[in-house]
């Protein structure tokens, strides 16, 4: 079963950081590429970051750019989003995503399987 | 950045309907590169159909995705209990990907 878990979301101030995590298994890790996809409760969806397979091309939402980093450690099946400087519109539920297409060059597919997401919240 | 427009924003209508959602781009998408998703309540989005045309493995047939350039249609043929729920569609031929606003499908 192909499964993503999303760990270190939480309550945050403004300003601050945050390092999130995703556990990926059952499926060939390093090849796919990777995403970070958020959504405000009773919102739309919003494509904030994506990663190829070995991590060489990024790519990030207008609104993150300069202050959220994607990276991955194939090593470990792992994905993850450093989050700096944030701000209170960075308030969402973020998912791990993954891409459909194998052994892409690119972060630049649709996504067929999401995990469950992490909470965010950014407050004073 | 390619700004995905949805419309309606709600669509209601009976089971048994045809339902037609729009996604119109703000400038010209490689068609293969245009997705739908489904997302219910209280559940996690469900890829239905990508590269425009191909349905995601295991969706039904009575959803299909057409068009080209800047104007896609996903259809839903028969609407079933179970296909009330908000569609987005998806670009990913540019970065940053984006994703329309959505369309709920609402019983009428």
């Amino acid at each position: 079963e192909v499964l993503l878990v999303e760990s270190g979301g939480g309550l945050v101030q403004p300003g601050r950081s945050l390092r999130l995590s995703c556990a990926a298994s059952g499926f060939i890790f390093d090849g796919y590429a990777m995403h970070w996809v958020r959504q405000i409760p009773g919102k739309g969806l919003e494509w904030v970051s994506g990663i190829n397979w070995n991590g060489d091309r990024v790519g990030y939402a207008d609104s993150v750019k300069g202050r959220f980093t994607i990276s991955r450690d194939n090593a470990k099946n792992s994905l993850y989003l450093q989050m700096n400087s944030l701000r209170p519109e960075d308030t969402a539920l973020y998912y791990c995503a993954k891409d459909r297409t194998y052994s892409s060059s690119y972060f630049t597919g649709a996504v067929d399987v999401w995990g469950q997401g992490t909470k965010v919240t950014v407050s004073s | 950045e390619i700004v995905l427009t949805q419309s309606p924003g709600t669509l209601s209508l009976s089971p048994g309907e045809r339902a037609t959602l729009s996604c119109r781009a703000s400038q010209s998408v490689g068609s293969p590169y245009l997705a739908w998703y489904q997302q219910r309540p209280g559940q996690t989005p469900r890829l239905l159909v990508y590269g425009t045309f191909t349905r995601a493995p295991g969706i039904p047939d009575r959803f299909s995705g057409s068009g080209s350039g800047t104007d896609f249609t996903l259809t839903i043929s028969r609407l079933e209990p179970e296909d009330f729920a908000i569609y987005y569609c998806q670009q990913y031929d540019t970065s940053p990907l984006t994703f329309g606003g959505g369309t709920k499908v609402e019983i009428k």
